[in-house]
């Protein structure tokens, strides 16, 4: 059964801090990871992820796939408090077209 | 661009009653999704198309119906509502042009409250 797995379930820092969420995926047929952020309401897309080794960086965030390990990790550096959300991490099966998401992963940043 | 439009954003159902979730998109999205995400949870796969006429289900069917006879559209039914069918339901697409295009788009969502 195809899974997602993510860790830690809930972190709390004070800005400035850095964190790494963790994404571990056994996704059969899988083509893709990708990352998303939720607030209040939808998801937000960050990252699509399909090669391994190569880091993709927007701002503080950036993220990097190992498809050997198969992780992907979401890093964010000197967190600020509108980072306060839950990041969803997902794998796309190209044998089935869905997308088998984690649980997610609530960040709070205090200031 | 609309990109996904869900209604309602807001709905209470008293149990056993039905109620169709709309959900269209102006994209030309080929494939679409309905999630549901009970409090603190991820997002549980209902029911999806890879197509006009083609539906599947996902993790957690039981209680929904849905049917696509458009490519926009994608509306999922709720029979005889019951207290477990309380979430928040997510419509989303994707485009299947391949070359490693899969960004999901999401709409809103749909508060539901079965009481």
């Amino acid at each position: 059964e195809d899974k997602v797995v993510q860790s830690p379930l809930s972190l709390v820092v004070h800005e400035g801090d850095t964190v790494t969420l963790n994404c571990s995926y056994e996704v059969t047929n899988f083509r893709s990871l990708l990352w998303y952020k939720q607030e209040k309401k939808a998801p937000t897309f960050l990252f699509m992820l399909t090669s391994s080794g190569i880091e993709k960086k927007s701002g503080r965030l950036s993220s990097i796939l190992d498809k050997k390990e198969l992780f992907s990790i979401l890093n964010i550096t000197a967190t600020q408090t509108g980072d306060s959300a839950v990041y969803l991490c997902a794998g796309y099966t190209s044998g089935t077209y869905k997308y088998i998401f984690g649980t997610g992963t609530r960040l709070k940043v205090l200031a | 661009n609309a990109g996904v439009t869900q209604t309602p954003k807001f709905r209470i159902l008293k149990i056993g009653q039905s109620m169709t979730l709309q959900c269209t998109q102006d994209m030309n999205h080929n494939y679409m999704y309905w999630y549901r995400q009970d409090p603190g949870m991820g997002l549980k796969l209902i029911y999806y198309s890879v197509g006009a006429g083609i539906t599947d289900k996902g993790e957690v069917p039981n209680g929904y119906n849905v049917s696509r006879s458009t490519t926009e559209d994608f509306p999922l039914r709720l029979e005889l509502a019951a207290p477990s069918q309380t979430s928040v339901y997510f419509c989303a697409s994707s485009y299947s042009g391949g070359m490693a295009n899969e960004k999901l788009f999401f709409g809103s969502g749909t508060q539901l409250s079965v009481l």
